[in-house]
């Protein structure tokens, strides 16, 4: 059962254009989304996360909207750069759940000049 | 080296063997994970601990056994490998609960003949 469905698959952008990766979650009891950045050859490390009570969180050219009625967050990636490359993971924890997350299936971007 | 460190890196075995994964972290994190990262399934928990002695099966932990007697380490073993034991194994560490916040290593790359 995938709790958390993430797409597009893969994502194709123009050197300074929007990168938008969507999710959804189905569980109601999760209260903070992480979003996790992997690049070849390594583990995925933390990029941003946001918790339900807030509609949107920025740092630098990334940007979560999360969407709590439809149970949808999303990853905006502003001015995207070729260095933006990387697989990019959505995902999910609750209160009381012992920091364990379940993640999303990944979004493989890639950025060209 | 302060940091989460996985060996071996690259291991290739046969069907039957076991396999242990070894997974050491240097913040004296309570919070230990292993996931299995498959092309289509994301990363998906296999055992977690949330302390020395404390540990609790994840989504697919099947096939695997986990120890935890020491804070700092937290060894995967795969009793008897199967074909479908083939992946990229990441173990991961967490300082408190909630936070969405782990610290994964560089992963073990597994391939069972």
């Amino acid at each position: 059962q995938q709790q958390v469905k993430q797409s597009p698959q893969s994502l194709i952008v123009q050197k300074g254009g929007i990168s938008i990766i969507n999710c959804a979650y189905e569980n109601t009891a999760f209260d903070y989304f992480p979003w996790y950045q992997q690049f070849p050859g390594k583990g995925p490390a933390l990029l941003i996360a946001i918790r339900p009570d807030v509609s949107e969180k920025k740092e630098g050219r990334f940007t979560i909207s999360f969407n709590k009625s439809a149970k949808q967050f999303s990853l905006h990636i502003m001015d995207s750069q070729p260095g933006d490359s990387a697989t990019y993971f959505c995902a999910a924890g609750f209160t009381g759940g012992g920091n364990k997350l379940t993640f999303g299936t990944g979004t493989q971007l890639k950025v060209e000049l | 080296d302060a940091g989460i460190t996985q060996s071996p890196r690259y291991k290739i075995t046969e069907t039957g063997r076991q396999v242990t994964l070894m997974c050491h972290q240097t913040w004296s994190h309570s919070y230990m994970f292993w996931y299995r990262q498959d092309l289509g399934h994301g990363l998906r928990l296999i055992y977690y601990s949330a302390a020395a002695d404390i540990t609790d099966k994840g989504e697919v932990p099947d096939g695997y056994v986990v120890s935890r007697s020491k804070t700092e380490n937290f060894p995967l073993t795969l009793e008897s490998a199967t074909r479908s034991q083939t992946s990229v194994y990441f173990c991961a560490s967490g300082i408190s609960a909630n936070t969405g916040e782990l610290f994964f290593g560089e992963g073990s790359r597994l391939t069972v003949l």
